[in-house]
């Protein structure tokens, strides 16, 4: 079992819909958990940190549950600008220590 | 500023080179990593620098070798490459090296090693 675990995709959306990508992790002992956006041969860049209260930026919503070691993003009213592929991480253990999930495909189009 | 700059931004080089990747930051942040990423697949870690200090070295074979001068920046020494090894390398620096820190990331280096 991978240690972090997304469906690939491709999710093809149109443009103003709301779409939910899912992700869970396998060790229990994870400790931190993001959101990283990664557009095509570029960087990764952070989209949110998730808490186990859950946390809101905008359009996108970021949920956290420990118990069934599952994390979500909502993301509202979506735009062409969003299509990107949306990688869950976790943090583990040893300090710094970022493990990626595959990624999550978003297409969305007009 | 939360900016890490990454130099080159394409290498092209032989099996019996000898290069080196640069990462530079001025946010004051105290750890430093390396990354390699193959097309279509996530970032894998190769090494972690936390004040200057290699703490993290996941088993990467010795053709890599990393450097950090100073605390605003990192070097990877590249040393008889295979062709395998081609793929974009990414810097990245954090606050501290704990888990809660985000990452923030360069924009890469392309290699293909022919």
């Amino acid at each position: 079992r991978k240690e972090v675990e997304q469906d690939p995709g491709p999710f093809n959306v149109p443009e103003g819909a709301t779409v939910a990508f899912n992700c869970t992790y396998s060790n229990s002992a994870s400790q931190s958990f993001f959101w990283y956006r990664q557009d095509c041969r570029k960087e990764p860049k952070l989209l949110m940190s998730v808490y186990s209260s859950g946390n809101e930026d905008g359009r996108f919503t970021a949920q956290l549950n420990r118990a069934s070691q599952y994390i979500s993003l909502l993301i509202r009213d979506s735009k062409l600008s969003d299509s990107a592929t949306y990688l869950c991480v976790v943090a583990t253990g040893t300090a710094s220590k970022l493990t990626f999930g595959t990624g999550t495909r978003l297409q969305v189009t007009l | 500023d939360t900016e890490v700059t990454q130099t080159p931004k394409h290498l092209v080089m032989g099996m019996t080179n000898k290069k080196s990747l640069k990462c530079e930051q001025h946010m004051g942040h105290r750890a430093m990593y390396w990354y390699k990423q193959k097309a279509k697949k996530p970032p894998e870690l190769m090494f972690v620098y936390s004040y200057e200090k290699l703490s993290i070295n996941e088993s990467v074979p010795s053709r890599f070798s990393p450097e950090c001068p100073n605390s605003s920046l990192l070097n990877l020494h590249l040393h008889a490459l295979q062709p395998e090894d081609s793929a974009l390398y990414l810097c990245a620096s954090s606050q501290d090296a704990a888990f809660t820190d985000t990452q923030y990331f360069g924009p890469g280096t392309r290699l293909t090693v022919l």
